[in-house]
């Protein structure tokens, strides 16, 4: 298994411009997230889906779109590139095991906006 | 409003030293507390759930404990391949299923 993969792993985008943050899981789980990371906090969410069709919103979601037509991807879209979302994402999946909730992360994906 | 507070900052152990590192939190009902190892430049690794007061999970030097109003990550006898940033999360019982982090503590354990 692959786990969690993310694309690209890093990306500069103009002010303005848009661009789509790919992740693919197969391990089947019906729950993903889309978090940002700023330098020195903790994880912020933007998105969750708990399953194919079923998208919600996060914490953050301002200035971010998501879909979510399969069970293993969950796009993140930004429209308009602002410097504020200059950050590091993570995409991560989870599902409840025999001990609770498990969850896997991808790589991450860092992105500068200029 | 709903919060999650990590404490300290950072910590640094001599090889061996145990510690244990502090999350309190204040949210409308608990559904699930998390606790998560992440490595510079790298995506959080998942590390224990946890779901009820008096709950404690175990994974090598590591030991997760919770109460109603914080959990800790104990760290016994430490080597210098634990030193990371350890990130605590919680997740409320609601109507949704959104999760808040804290902020995290450095951890360095020095040999």
């Amino acid at each position: 298994n692959a786990g969690v993969t993310q694309t690209p792993k890093f990306r500069i985008l103009k002010i303005g411009q848009s661009m789509t943050l790919q992740c693919t899981q197969d391990m089947n789980h019906n729950y993903m997230y889309w978090y940002r990371q700023d330098p020195g906090m903790g994880l912020k969410l933007i998105y969750y889906s708990v399953g194919a069709g079923i998208t919600d919103k996060g914490e953050v979601p301002n200035g971010y779109n998501v879909s979510r037509t399969t069970t293993e991807d969950f796009p993140l879209r930004l429209e308009l590139a602002a410097p504020s979302q200059t950050s590091v994402y993570f995409c991560a999946s989870s599902y409840s095991g025999t001990s609770g909730r498990v969850e896997f992360f991808g790589p991450g994906t860092r992105l500068t906006v200029l | 409003e709903d919060q999650v507070t990590q404490s300290p900052e950072a910590l640094r152990l001599q090889e061996g030293e145990s510690s244990s590192l502090n999350c309190s939190y204040t949210v409308s009902g608990l559904r699930g507390l998390f606790w998560y190892r992440q490595d510079p430049g790298k995506g959080p690794e998942f590390l224990f759930t946890l779901y009820s007061a008096g709950e404690e999970k175990e994974k090598e030097r590591l030991k997760a404990t919770l109460t109603k109003k914080e959990s800790f990550l104990h760290i016994t006898a430490p080597k210098p391949e634990d030193s990371a940033t350890y990130l605590c999360a919680v997740q409320r019982m609601n109507r949704d299923d959104k999760i808040i982090f804290g902020k995290g503590t450095r951890l360095h354990i020095l040999p």
